[in-house]
């Protein structure tokens, strides 16, 4: 069974970096059957995808956001982390990330449990 | 970007009844659509991919159809367990990968 589980800061101070990391088990983050993506959802409302990661390293992010995103992989470890830069309370959200298979057809499965990130002084 | 917008925003309906949720995309995405389920406090859940294809472990009381830009799910008989927030998402414009705006199912 597919697992992930987000870990990191639940507060954040404007103008810091978010930093989160996603721990995988059941599966590989080396696979090349798989993006590894981070998806968030600020309170109440709904759900923006922030980007992938592929086992090779190559990524894509939202254009929304990429100027103040990374997304990295640690295959030794079998995670994957998000980091975003100069945050402001509209990046306040639960954080997700997913499992996205890497063929003509995408879609996001499974999900981790998500995390919430307060940014606040 | 392609924008997906869901209707209505939200139902109320009776356990038993048979439900429709509609989402439409901008422009035309042939079978490229997910829906999902997430209830309060949960993660979303995948529950139908490519447009019609019923995700394994999902109850068949739930199903989807649609081509191009108009797509509809269906549950065929309300359950309890079934009151939540549902989600569609588009795949045709990877990576960007966009969801509706979701809509809430009520108890009546």
């Amino acid at each position: 069974q597919v697992q992930l589980q987000e870990s990191g800061p639940g507060l954040v101070k404007p103008s810091e970096t978010l930093s989160l990391t996603c721990t995988v088990s059941g599966a590989s983050v080396s696979s090349r059957t798989y993006y590894w993506s981070w998806i968030r959802q600020p309170p109440g409302k709904g759900l923006e995808w922030i980007g992938y990661i592929y086992y090779s390293g190559s990524t894509n992010y939202n254009p929304s956001l990429k100027s103040r995103v990374t997304i990295s992989v640690d295959t030794s470890k079998n995670q994957f982390s998000l980091k975003l830069t100069s945050v402001t309370a509209a990046d306040t959200a639960v954080y997700y990330c997913a499992r996205v298979l890497s063929s003509s057809y995408n879609w996001f499965d499974p999900w981790g449990q998500g995390t919430l990130v307060t940014v606040s002084s | 970007d392609i924008q997906m917008t869901q209707s209505p925003s939200s139902l109320s309906a009776s356990v038993g009844d048979r439900v429709t949720i509609t989402c439409r995309a901008s422009q035309s995405i042939s079978n490229y659509l997910n829906w999902y389920q997430q209830k309060p406090g949960k993660a979303p859940k995948l529950l139908i991919y490519a447009a019609s294809s019923l995700q394994s472990g999902v109850p068949s009381r739930f199903s989807g159809s649609g081509s191009g830009t108009d797509f509809t799910l269906t549950i065929s008989s309300l359950q309890p367990e079934d009151f939540a927030i549902y989600y569609c998402q588009q795949s045709y414009s990877t990576p960007m990968y966009t969801f509706g705006q979701g809509t809430k199912l009520e108890i009546k």
